[in-house]
């Protein structure tokens, strides 16, 4: 199984800064790495697929970057509706494993 | 419009048995691979099993394998998760999920699932 660390476990951001969240994988998933989004209440939302592709509708103040074993979600400039707690998922292989998360909070 | 409704979830003993109904509607189902994933109470996301368009090919996590097993019908919009020998660890929201070539990118609200007695 491959395991993916998040860090941090939690990310003070003011609205408006940068916000870069880290993913690294235990063995090389290429560039199979999906990000999603939960808020409270709310199923996971896609929000970045193929390590760097946005998904439909995403705002492109979200962004992603990395292969192999290391990945990046950066969030440009931070919106009232960006703070949540975002996955990182692989699948590259078999079982599927997402990420312990990272909360990004207002400062 | 995508729209993924779970059925199914509530109360159930330790080992007893519990079956989840996933309906869908707005895309081509029977195109589609399909996931559960579950979510305990605050923690999360663990992915559960997954299923091929055509229902021939079927994964499991290791915590479930033997115990879960997955369905679909196409004809009816349908995907299936049969829960037996229930444990405590198993109570979580699940969620179904569409998933095209790995990435899992519709998600449907979720219902619970509570194992206790």
């Amino acid at each position: 199984e491959i395991v993916l660390t998040q860090s941090p476990a939690t990310l003070s951001v003011s609205p408006g800064e940068r916000a870069t969240l880290s993913c690294r994988a235990g063995q090389s998933v290429s560039s199979n790495l999906a990000w999603y989004q939960q808020k409270p209440g709310q199923a996971p939302r896609l929000l970045i697929y193929a390590a760097s592709t946005r998904a439909t509708g995403i705002p492109a103040r979200f962004s992603g970057s990395g292969s192999g074993t290391e990945f990046t979600l950066t969030i440009s400039s931070l919106q009232s509706e960006d703070f949540a707690v975002y996955y990182c998922q692989q699948y590259n292989n078999w079982p599927r494993t997402f990420g312990q998360g990272t909360k990004v909070e207002i400062k | 419009e995508v729209q993924l409704v779970e059925s199914g979830g509530g109360l159930v003993q330790p080992g007893g048995s519990l079956r989840l109904s996933c309906a869908a509607s707005g895309f081509t189902f029977s195109s589609y691979e399909m996931n559960w994933v579950r979510q305990a109470p605050g923690k999360g996301l663990e992915w559960v099993s997954y299923i091929s368009s055509s229902g021939s090919t079927k994964n499991y996590a290791d915590s479930v394998k033997g115990r879960f097993t997955i369905s679909r019908d196409n004809a009816k919009n349908s995907l299936y998760l049969q829960m037996n020998s229930l444990r405590a660890e198993d109570t979580a929201f699940y969620y179904c999920a569409s998933d095209h070539g790995g990435v899992i990118d519709y998600w449907g609200q979720g219902t619970l699932v509570t194992v206790s007695s």
